[in-house]
């Protein structure tokens, strides 16, 4: 069964860090680029963070930009996130995601296997 | 722009038809993908590409694409189908992600 397994979550002070985990199986994850994405209580999703096969390509959205740092172990099927400086509107539940594109009659581009979840709350 | 715009709510009476339609400058380089997501649950893919359902969505799902507008078509809704809809892209840069604010679906 493909699967896609977030952990770390938690209770932090703002200022304070956090480092998320996502655990892939069923799936070559060494071939996937991956996605973090959240979703703050009560409101829409936001992309977070991509991050490309090998590592070696990697984005962040103006929200996280020098906070959050994104990485990969292709060897332990796992995708990282470290989370610094951490505010409360970081408050959110933080998803994984399996990430795929390409061009068929024009650029596609979906993330198609999430995690369930892992809650993040930033408060003193 | 690296927005996409969408109703916050729509609602449809059960077996009918809906669109849900969302906006943006980015949707003119690339197709969206659309979410379902249920309350307490992590979001499902339902469209994606040119007009493509991932294994297990119900052939009622169809989207199309004109222009700066992406919709998601619900044919014959089900109640099991309100829940919360997201379109999804890349921003004009392809380098960054990009949501919809959402559009709630009510089934009546």
């Amino acid at each position: 069964e493909v699967q896609l397994v977030e952990s770390g979550g938690g209770l932090v002070q703002p200022g304070g860090s956090l480092r998320l985990s996502c655990a892939a199986s069923g799936f070559t994850f060494s071939s996937y680029e991956m996605n973090w994405v959240r979703q703050a209580p009560g409101k829409g999703l936001e992309w977070v963070s991509y991050i490309s096969s090998s590592g070696s390509t990697i984005y962040y959205a103006d929200s996280v930009k020098g906070r959050f740092t994104i990485s990969r172990d292709n060897a332990k099927n796992s995708l990282y996130l470290q989370m610094n400086s951490l505010r409360a509107e970081d408050t959110a539940v933080y998803y994984c995601a399996r990430d795929s594109s390409g061009y068929y009659y024009g650029h596609y581009y979906y993330m198609d296997v999430w995690g369930k979840g892992t809650t993040v709350t930033v408060s003193s | 722009s690296s927005e996409l715009t969408q109703d916050p709510a729509v609602s449809v009476a059960l077996g009918q038809t809906v669109r849900i339609t969302c906006q943006g400058d980015s949707l003119r380089s690339y197709y969206a993908s659309w979410y379902q997501q249920k309350p307490g649950q992590a979001p499902v893919l339902v469209i994606y590409g040119k007009n493509n359902r991932p294994s297990g969505i119900p052939d009622r799902f169809s989207g199309s694409s004109s222009g700066n507008t992406a919709s998601l078509t619900i044919t014959g809704a089900q109640a099991e189908d309100e829940a919360d809809y997201y379109c999804n892209s890349r921003d004009s840069s392809g380098n960054h992600g990009v949501f919809g604010g959402g559009t709630k679906l009510t089934v009546l």
